[in-house]
């Protein structure tokens, strides 16, 4: 089946320590997203990707890095700079579509990543 | 002023009611409209997504969009409990660049029995 699959489900770190955040597409997306939801709360953009070997920052970035050296996989590490890591962890994914047609695609999420602190 | 909001709620319908769910946004220039539904402890799923004035429906569903007025809205009609749900609306702001999305905090919808 085509899809987004984020692992682990469920995520404890210590402090101090650096955790990676699996994400992986089938559906030949272009761009992938990673987004942090707190309670409550919408979602923020941590960093995205439009294509291979190349990335951007979004609202939130310090204390968290990603790669992009295929198109299937959008890895997420948290650093031990990232003071308040506990959150709810979403990746997403969209098509690229014709001409334009990138700004009207929409993005399909994972089912996500908790993370929590020991 | 936020970039894109949402009333908290909860807004509560009895079942079988129509749910209308309003979001605004900032940026005039914004192009395309997205509503997700959020199940507690899921993920956000695509509802519908709208890029002209007017109304679109699909099934129980409606989103209508203002773009003079900058708002666009969700109706739910026969609204079931399982509709019970967070829905965020996401906004593709001109501003924003390339295809990011920026996101309401959600209004959270009750039907109730």
């Amino acid at each position: 089946d085509g899809g987004i699959t984020q692992s682990p489900k469920y995520l404890f770190r210590k402090e101090g320590q650096n955790v990676t955040l699996s994400c992986e597409q089938n559906l030949n997306h272009d761009a992938m997203y990673w987004y942090r939801q707190d309670p409550g709360q919408g979602l923020r953009l941590i960093y995205y990707s439009q294509i291979v070997n190349d990335f951007q920052k979004g609202d939130i970035a310090e204390g968290y890095s990603v790669s992009r050296e295929k198109k299937e996989s959008f890895p997420l590490t948290v650093t031990s700079a990232q003071k308040n890591p506990t959150a709810f962890y979403l990746c997403a994914s969209s098509s690229k579509g014709a001409g334009n047609g990138l700004l009207n695609q929409p993005q399909h999420f994972g089912d996500g990543t908790r993370l929590s602190i020991l | 002023q936020k970039e894109v909001e949402q009333n908290s709620g909860p807004l509560s319908v009895p079942e079988g009611a129509i749910a209308s769910l309003n979001c605004t946004y900032s940026d005039r220039g914004s192009q395309s409209f997205f509503w997700y539904r959020q199940y507690s402890g899921k993920s956000p799923e695509l509802i519908m997504s709208i890029y002209s004035n007017g109304d679109k429906e699909d099934g129980r569903f409606t989103a209508q969009l203002n773009k003079a007025s900058q708002y666009v809205s969700l109706l739910i009609r026969d609204s079931q409990p399982s509709d019970s749900a967070t829905y965020l609306c996401a906004v593709r702001l001109l501003t924003g660049g390339g295809n990011k999305l920026t996101f309401g905090t959600g209004t959270q919808l009750k039907v109730e029995l």
